[in-house]
């Protein structure tokens, strides 16, 4: 079975600019989640979709938005690029959602640079 | 979800065992212990979880004790690719979601 496929790997583009990333579960996999990892404040939950739904959403601002397709593909948008929004973005997809045993499955991540 | 406390970082020495200890004092009866780790530039990688037995698999085994604040990754037999930043992540298991708390982890290094 194929893993979780990110695209772009890596992006650089100019504050004020905006960015879309796309993210390819596992296949079957419904839930999509997305993380951004900077160094200085490590891990963090953006948001996550199951069945093309947004079911929870961490706390970042109203310039990070998702969505999900029918077909559990799930792209990440980043209006109005800040210095700060350099990080790398992971995406992780599970079967389904909150089940005991709801192991997550991580991409590679894209690396995004905002100059 | 509980708050998990980790060391910053350990050694291991390759061939022994690595023994990760991870605190989780406030945990509640329904929170269930994962752990992840990330080796450098991939995605975090999932391990092994459980919620009050302890639990071995392929990579490795899960001890937490019998009051559930602590716990303790295992594994026996560490090679170099097993340097990576360990994570322990304690959450509600239901279907309100996946999301998942990382704290600051703990980064082991496997020296010859």
């Amino acid at each position: 079975k194929a893993g979780v496929t990110q695209t772009p790997r890596y992006l650089i583009k100019t504050r004020g600019q905006q960015v879309t990333l796309s993210c390819s579960p596992i296949s079957g996999h419904r839930s999509v989640s997305w993380y951004q990892q900077t160094p200085g404040q490590g891990l963090q939950f953006l948001f996550e979709y199951f069945s093309e739904t947004q079911r929870n959403k961490g706390n970042f601002p109203g310039r990070f938005s998702g969505r999900q397709f029918s077909n559990s593909r799930s792209e990440m948008n980043v209006s109005t690029l800040e210095l700060g929004d350099s990080a790398l973005y992971l995406c992780a997809s599970s079967f389904q959602g909150g089940s005991p045993y709801n192991e997550q499955f991580f991409g590679p991540g894209t690396r995004l640079t905002v100059l | 979800d509980a708050k998990t406390t980790q060391p910053p970082s350990m050694d291991c020495a390759e061939g022994r065992a690595a023994n990760l200890p991870c605190n989780h004092s406030t945990i509640s009866g329904n929170e269930y212990v994962y752990w992840y780790r990330q080796i450098h530039s991939q995605g975090p990688q999932y391990i092994i979880h459980g919620l009050k037995n302890n639990e071995t698999n392929e990579m490795a085994s899960l001890i937490i004790t019998e009051d559930r604040k602590s716990s303790t990754l295992i594994l026996p037999h560490a090679t170099l690719r097993d340097t990576a930043v360990y994570y322990c992540i304690v959450r509600v298991e239901s279907n309100a979601g996946n999301m998942l708390t990382f704290g600051g982890g703990t980064r082991l290094m496997v020296k010859p």
